[in-house]
Protein backbone atom coordinates (compact mmCIF):
# COMPACT_ATOMS: atom_id res chain seq x y z
CA UNK A 1 0.00 0.00 0.00
CA UNK A 2 1.74 3.20 -1.12
CA UNK A 3 1.18 6.56 0.90
CA UNK A 4 0.24 10.04 -0.44
CA UNK A 5 2.97 11.09 -3.06
CA UNK A 6 3.65 14.52 -3.56
CA UNK A 7 6.02 16.56 -6.71
CA UNK A 8 7.98 18.28 -6.89
CA UNK A 9 9.30 18.14 -3.12
CA UNK A 10 11.03 21.40 -3.62
CA UNK A 11 10.16 23.74 -5.95
CA UNK A 12 11.82 27.88 -6.49
CA UNK A 13 10.45 30.12 -8.10
CA UNK A 14 10.61 33.90 -8.88
CA UNK A 15 7.79 36.28 -7.81
CA UNK A 16 5.22 36.52 -10.36
CA UNK A 17 5.80 33.37 -12.02
CA UNK A 18 2.99 30.21 -12.07
CA UNK A 19 3.75 26.97 -10.10
CA UNK A 20 1.78 23.43 -9.96
CA UNK A 21 2.30 20.41 -7.41
CA UNK A 22 0.56 17.51 -8.32
CA UNK A 23 -0.41 14.60 -5.45
CA UNK A 24 -1.50 11.40 -6.15
CA UNK A 25 -3.49 9.90 -3.15
CA UNK A 26 -3.76 6.59 -1.36
CA UNK A 27 -5.32 4.79 -4.19
CA UNK A 28 -8.70 3.53 -2.35
CA UNK A 29 -9.20 7.16 -1.01
CA UNK A 30 -12.18 9.24 -2.38
CA UNK A 31 -11.49 12.28 -0.19
CA UNK A 32 -8.12 14.40 -0.75
CA UNK A 33 -6.87 17.37 1.16
CA UNK A 34 -4.77 20.12 0.17
CA UNK A 35 -2.54 21.89 3.71
CA UNK A 36 -0.52 24.68 3.66
CA UNK A 37 2.35 25.23 6.35
CA UNK A 38 4.37 28.13 7.55
CA UNK A 39 7.21 27.66 9.79
CA UNK A 40 6.79 27.47 13.22
CA UNK A 41 2.92 26.86 12.33
CA UNK A 42 0.79 23.52 12.58
CA UNK A 43 -0.98 22.83 8.87
CA UNK A 44 -3.50 25.04 7.70
CA UNK A 45 -6.80 23.66 5.56
CA UNK A 46 -7.00 25.22 2.07
CA UNK A 47 -9.51 22.77 0.44
CA UNK A 48 -10.62 19.20 -0.44
CA UNK A 49 -12.31 16.78 -2.77
CA UNK A 50 -14.56 14.01 -2.16
CA UNK A 51 -14.07 12.33 -5.57
CA UNK A 52 -14.02 14.69 -8.27
CA UNK A 53 -16.09 17.30 -6.42
CA UNK A 54 -14.27 19.97 -4.73
CA UNK A 55 -16.56 20.42 -1.75
CA UNK A 56 -15.10 23.00 0.75
CA UNK A 57 -12.94 25.96 -0.01
CA UNK A 58 -10.88 28.01 2.66
CA UNK A 59 -10.75 31.86 2.74
CA UNK A 60 -7.36 30.96 2.61
CA UNK A 61 -7.20 30.03 -0.96
CA UNK A 62 -7.22 33.16 -2.75
CA UNK A 63 -8.44 33.49 -6.20
CA UNK A 64 -4.28 33.16 -7.02
CA UNK A 65 -5.06 29.63 -6.51
CA UNK A 66 -6.69 26.97 -7.86
CA UNK A 67 -7.33 23.01 -7.38
CA UNK A 68 -8.18 20.26 -9.43
CA UNK A 69 -9.20 16.69 -8.87
CA UNK A 70 -10.22 16.17 -12.38
CA UNK A 71 -11.32 12.35 -12.53
CA UNK A 72 -11.27 11.83 -8.50
CA UNK A 73 -7.61 9.97 -8.81
CA UNK A 74 -4.68 12.79 -8.70
CA UNK A 75 -4.42 16.65 -7.83
CA UNK A 76 -3.03 19.50 -8.98
CA UNK A 77 -2.88 22.93 -6.64
CA UNK A 78 -2.12 25.68 -8.86
CA UNK A 79 -0.73 29.43 -7.24
CA UNK A 80 -0.39 32.09 -10.13
CA UNK A 81 1.44 35.13 -9.94
CA UNK A 82 3.24 33.94 -7.31
CA UNK A 83 4.07 36.37 -3.81
CA UNK A 84 6.51 36.07 -1.11
CA UNK A 85 3.65 35.04 1.43
CA UNK A 86 3.11 32.12 -0.85
CA UNK A 87 6.51 30.63 0.57
CA UNK A 88 5.62 27.11 2.62
CA UNK A 89 5.15 24.03 2.58
CA UNK A 90 1.97 22.38 0.72
CA UNK A 91 0.84 19.43 1.85
CA UNK A 92 -1.33 16.69 0.12
CA UNK A 93 -3.51 14.22 2.05
CA UNK A 94 -5.97 11.29 1.30
CA UNK A 95 -8.59 9.69 3.42
CA UNK A 96 -12.09 7.57 3.04
CA UNK A 97 -15.12 9.32 4.01
CA UNK A 98 -16.28 8.13 7.54
CA UNK A 99 -19.22 7.94 9.65
CA UNK A 100 -20.60 10.51 12.00
CA UNK A 101 -19.45 7.61 14.45
CA UNK A 102 -16.34 6.53 12.91
CA UNK A 103 -14.72 9.59 11.97
CA UNK A 104 -12.12 9.57 9.12
CA UNK A 105 -8.49 8.87 9.61
CA UNK A 106 -6.39 11.45 7.42
CA UNK A 107 -3.10 10.54 5.86
CA UNK A 108 -0.50 13.03 4.38
CA UNK A 109 2.51 13.04 2.20
CA UNK A 110 5.70 14.78 2.89
CA UNK A 111 4.94 17.65 1.70
CA UNK A 112 6.16 20.17 -1.28
CA UNK A 113 8.53 22.97 -0.08
CA UNK A 114 7.54 26.18 -1.96
CA UNK A 115 10.31 29.22 -1.97
CA UNK A 116 9.17 32.40 -3.92
CA UNK A 117 12.33 34.58 -4.05
CA UNK B 1 -15.23 28.21 16.92
CA UNK B 2 -12.83 25.10 16.77
CA UNK B 3 -9.41 25.40 19.02
CA UNK B 4 -6.26 23.34 19.98
CA UNK B 5 -3.67 24.93 22.06
CA UNK B 6 -0.27 22.98 22.42
CA UNK B 7 1.47 25.11 25.33
CA UNK B 8 4.57 23.73 25.41
CA UNK B 9 6.86 25.07 22.36
CA UNK B 10 10.05 22.79 22.82
CA UNK B 11 10.60 20.14 25.29
CA UNK B 12 14.62 18.62 25.57
CA UNK B 13 14.54 15.58 27.39
CA UNK B 14 17.52 13.15 27.94
CA UNK B 15 17.20 9.56 26.81
CA UNK B 16 15.22 7.19 28.50
CA UNK B 17 13.13 9.84 30.32
CA UNK B 18 9.28 10.09 30.44
CA UNK B 19 7.38 13.35 28.31
CA UNK B 20 4.61 14.43 28.37
CA UNK B 21 2.90 16.74 25.59
CA UNK B 22 -0.01 18.84 26.56
CA UNK B 23 -2.82 19.37 24.15
CA UNK B 24 -6.28 21.01 25.19
CA UNK B 25 -8.97 21.87 22.68
CA UNK B 26 -11.89 23.61 22.42
CA UNK B 27 -15.10 22.94 20.64
CA UNK B 28 -18.83 23.56 20.49
CA UNK B 29 -19.94 20.01 18.49
CA UNK B 30 -20.53 17.10 20.90
CA UNK B 31 -18.71 14.33 18.19
CA UNK B 32 -15.34 15.13 17.32
CA UNK B 33 -12.48 13.68 16.71
CA UNK B 34 -8.49 14.25 18.07
CA UNK B 35 -5.60 13.47 16.79
CA UNK B 36 -1.94 13.22 17.47
CA UNK B 37 0.39 13.30 14.67
CA UNK B 38 4.72 13.30 14.32
CA UNK B 39 6.60 15.87 11.84
CA UNK B 40 10.24 14.17 11.91
CA UNK B 41 12.83 16.81 9.76
CA UNK B 42 11.55 15.27 6.65
CA UNK B 43 8.22 16.98 7.01
CA UNK B 44 6.04 14.22 6.68
CA UNK B 45 3.10 14.20 9.20
CA UNK B 46 2.80 10.66 10.64
CA UNK B 47 -0.49 9.20 12.27
CA UNK B 48 0.02 8.63 15.49
CA UNK B 49 -3.81 7.80 16.61
CA UNK B 50 -6.97 9.00 16.29
CA UNK B 51 -9.70 9.37 19.36
CA UNK B 52 -13.79 10.01 19.14
CA UNK B 53 -14.76 12.06 21.66
CA UNK B 54 -17.01 9.55 23.30
CA UNK B 55 -14.10 7.60 23.65
CA UNK B 56 -12.52 7.83 27.04
CA UNK B 57 -10.56 5.41 27.47
CA UNK B 58 -6.78 6.12 27.64
CA UNK B 59 -4.32 4.24 25.31
CA UNK B 60 -1.00 2.47 25.61
CA UNK B 61 0.85 1.63 22.07
CA UNK B 62 4.22 0.52 22.98
CA UNK B 63 6.14 3.67 24.46
CA UNK B 64 2.94 5.61 23.53
CA UNK B 65 0.14 6.05 25.75
CA UNK B 66 -2.44 8.98 25.67
CA UNK B 67 -5.16 10.63 28.17
CA UNK B 68 -8.54 11.86 26.92
CA UNK B 69 -10.13 13.69 29.48
CA UNK B 70 -13.36 15.52 28.48
CA UNK B 71 -14.10 17.11 32.18
CA UNK B 72 -10.76 19.26 31.28
CA UNK B 73 -10.96 18.94 27.63
CA UNK B 74 -7.23 17.72 27.52
CA UNK B 75 -5.86 14.50 24.85
CA UNK B 76 -2.31 14.52 26.71
CA UNK B 77 0.28 12.54 25.12
CA UNK B 78 3.45 10.34 27.37
CA UNK B 79 6.30 9.17 25.45
CA UNK B 80 8.15 6.59 28.07
CA UNK B 81 11.63 5.96 27.81
CA UNK B 82 12.15 8.19 25.00
CA UNK B 83 14.47 7.68 22.32
CA UNK B 84 16.47 10.09 19.70
CA UNK B 85 14.34 8.69 17.18
CA UNK B 86 11.72 10.41 18.66
CA UNK B 87 13.09 13.86 18.46
CA UNK B 88 10.29 15.58 15.92
CA UNK B 89 7.43 18.27 16.01
CA UNK B 90 4.46 16.61 17.78
CA UNK B 91 1.00 17.91 16.86
CA UNK B 92 -2.44 17.58 17.93
CA UNK B 93 -5.51 17.97 15.94
CA UNK B 94 -8.91 17.99 16.10
CA UNK B 95 -11.77 17.44 13.47
CA UNK B 96 -15.59 17.99 14.10
CA UNK B 97 -18.04 15.43 12.87
CA UNK B 98 -19.77 16.19 9.22
CA UNK B 99 -19.01 18.09 6.42
CA UNK B 100 -15.11 18.02 5.62
CA UNK B 101 -13.84 16.51 8.99
CA UNK B 102 -10.59 18.35 8.28
CA UNK B 103 -8.24 18.71 10.46
CA UNK B 104 -7.51 21.93 12.79
CA UNK B 105 -3.84 21.60 14.10
CA UNK B 106 -2.07 23.26 17.36
CA UNK B 107 0.94 24.83 16.84
CA UNK B 108 2.58 22.01 17.93
CA UNK B 109 5.59 21.22 20.15
CA UNK B 110 9.36 20.34 19.52
CA UNK B 111 10.87 17.41 21.02
CA UNK B 112 14.42 17.14 21.08
CA UNK B 113 15.75 13.90 23.03
CA UNK B 114 19.70 14.40 23.93
CA UNK B 115 21.44 11.14 23.86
Amino acid sequence: DTGVSQDPRHKITKRGQNVTFRCDPISEHNRLYWYRQTLGQGPEFLTYFQNEAQLEKSRLLSDRFSAERPKGSFSTLEIQRTEQGDSAMYLCASSLAGTAYTGNTIYFGEGSWLTVV
Amino acid sequence: AQKVTQAQTEISVVEKEDVTLDCVYETRDTTYYLFWYKQPPSGELVFLIRRNSFDEQNEISGRYSWNFQKSTSSFNFTITASQVVDSAVYFCALSEAGGANNLFFGTGTRLTVIP
